[in-house]
């Protein structure tokens, strides 16, 4: 089965400092999405970067990039200039093959410290 | 804007006391999801629809079911809401042509459920 994995479970950033939170993958399939999502809490989960699995250019949003690693199966989130309102839940999540599923990570907890 | 609403966004219940939760879109999309989620944990699919035909997951309990009236509405109907179903209930959309790959999924806001 396919698998996300978050191993981070907390992570702490100095409002404007850089944080990179880590995911890895387990997929046999050759075409999919990544994705990064944001909680905090209890308000909305939004999307905040996806990374098309052919494309090897790496996404950027903004203070959000990606580093796709397609060979080691890696897809870290890197946070520029932290803000107070960066803090939340990060889930990653991956399209699961064949199907219109997500396969998401247990999330890393961000706390942005001023 | 185009959306994503649930309504209540927080509902509370009695313990055995069946409710229904509503979702709607105004995305168009042709998948809804419903989503489990408890404090602290990544969201948990209960079943979705693609388009009229419902995919219910293999561990969701026979309490919960759910109905797709038209492409906009969807509703979670609990039967007998039980204590450890209390958690917050996530709607979201998302569209798929195939051949191409799902794309992204589209969150409600949430709905709080409590049971007492």
């Amino acid at each position: 089965a396919q698998t996300v994995t978050q191993s981070q479970p907390e992570m702490s950033v100095q409002e404007a400092e850089t944080v990179t939170l880590s995911c890895t993958y387990d997929t046999s399939e050759s075409d999919y999405y990544l994705f990064w999502y944001k909680q905090p809490p209890s308000r909305q989960m939004i999307l905040v970067i996806r990374q098309e699995a052919y494309k090897q250019q790496n996404a950027t949003e903004n203070r959000f990039s990606v580093n796709f690693q397609k060979a080691a199966k890696s897809f870290s989130l890197k946070i520029s200039d932290s803000q107070l309102g960066d803090a939340a839940m990060y889930f990653c999540a991956a399209t699961q093959g064949g199907s219109e599923k997500l396969v998401f990570g247990k999330g890393t907890k961000l706390t942005v410290n001023p | 804007d185009a959306m994503v609403i649930q309504n209540p966004r927080y509902q509370v219940t009695q313990f055995g006391k069946p409710v229904t939760l509503s979702c709607s879109q105004t995305l168009n999309h042709n998948v809804m999801y419903w989503y489990q989620q408890k404090s602290s944990q990544a969201p948990k699919l209960l079943f979705h629809y693609y388009d009229k035909d419902f995919n219910n997951e293999a561990d969701t309990p026979d309490n919960f079911q759910s109905r797709r009236p038209n492409t906009s509405f969807c509703f979670l109907d609990i039967r007998s809401p039980g204590l450890g179903d209390a958690a917050m209930y996530l709607c979201a959309t998302s569209v798929q042509v195939p051949p191409s790959v799902l794309d992204t999924q589209y969150f409600g806001p949430g709905t709080r459920l409590t049971v007492l």
